[in-house]
């Protein structure tokens, strides 16, 4: 069963803070990771990329992948009202063909 | 950038009724796909088309079918609507490795 999990939250944090997210991944032939922020009643829309082990980083948000213990995470620095969304974590790989396998959402909460 | 369209934002249709959804990308990629997403269901792959005429069941094919007759239109088809079939629809095209969506169509069968 190729699964991608993460916590639903929801997950609530200080205007100014570092949000951290969460995704684990079930297949080790995953080869390609991502991160969608999705607002309410709106599609997902693709913020962040990552391929190989370690930190990738693009403004505010960094994207955490650790292969051998099959964790991605995103990091969100200086976290705004406007980031408050739900935080899907895709994966794709060789084992799923051409598809992703989404995790359920991660919905974050920013206080002013 | 990246254009997914799909042809309408909200849809209402009655129960029995064969409901067609159109998605147009204008990137010339190969891979399309169609998703419903549900409250504490997440997002679930219906039908996925990797090149024209070319289509493969996804995780919850059952009561839909898909047509791709060129490579930037691919249509999902509901044979007979039924209610449970209320959802939003979301479509997305792929060049490899990423995917990027569509606004979504909210379905609603009454």
């Amino acid at each position: 069963q190729k699964e991608v999990e993460q916590n639903s939250g929801p997950l609530s944090v200080p205007e100014g803070a570092i949000a951290s997210l969460n995704c684990t991944y079930s297949d080790r032939g995953s080869q390609s990771f991502f991160w969608y922020r999705q607002y309410s009643g709106k599609s997902p829309e693709l913020i962040m990329s990552i391929y190989s082990n370690g930190d990738k980083e693009d403004g505010r948000f960094t994207a955490q992948l650790n292969k051998a213990s099959q964790y991605v995470s995103l990091l969100i620095r200086d976290s705004q009202p406007s980031d408050s969304a739900t935080y899907l974590c895709a994966v794709r790989g060789d084992n799923y063909g051409q598809n992703f396998v989404f995790g359920p959402g991660t919905r974050l909460s920013v206080l002013p | 950038d990246v254009k997914v369209t799909q042809s309408s934002r909200y849809l209402v249709k009655r129960t029995g009724e064969k409901v067609f959804l159109e998605c147009v990308q204008d990137m010339d990629h190969e891979n399309m796909f169609w998703y419903r997403q549900d409250p504490g269901l997440g997002l679930r792959l219906i039908y996925f088309s990797y090149d024209v005429k070319m289509k493969e069941k996804g995780d919850i094919p059952e009561g839909y079918s898909v047509s791709r007759e060129k490579k930037e239109r691919f249509s999902l088809i509901l044979e007979s609507a039924s209610t449970n079939q209320t959802s939003m629809y979301l479509c997305a095209s792929s060049y490899l490795p990423k995917a990027f969506f569509g606004q979504g169509t909210r379905l609603t069968v009454v």
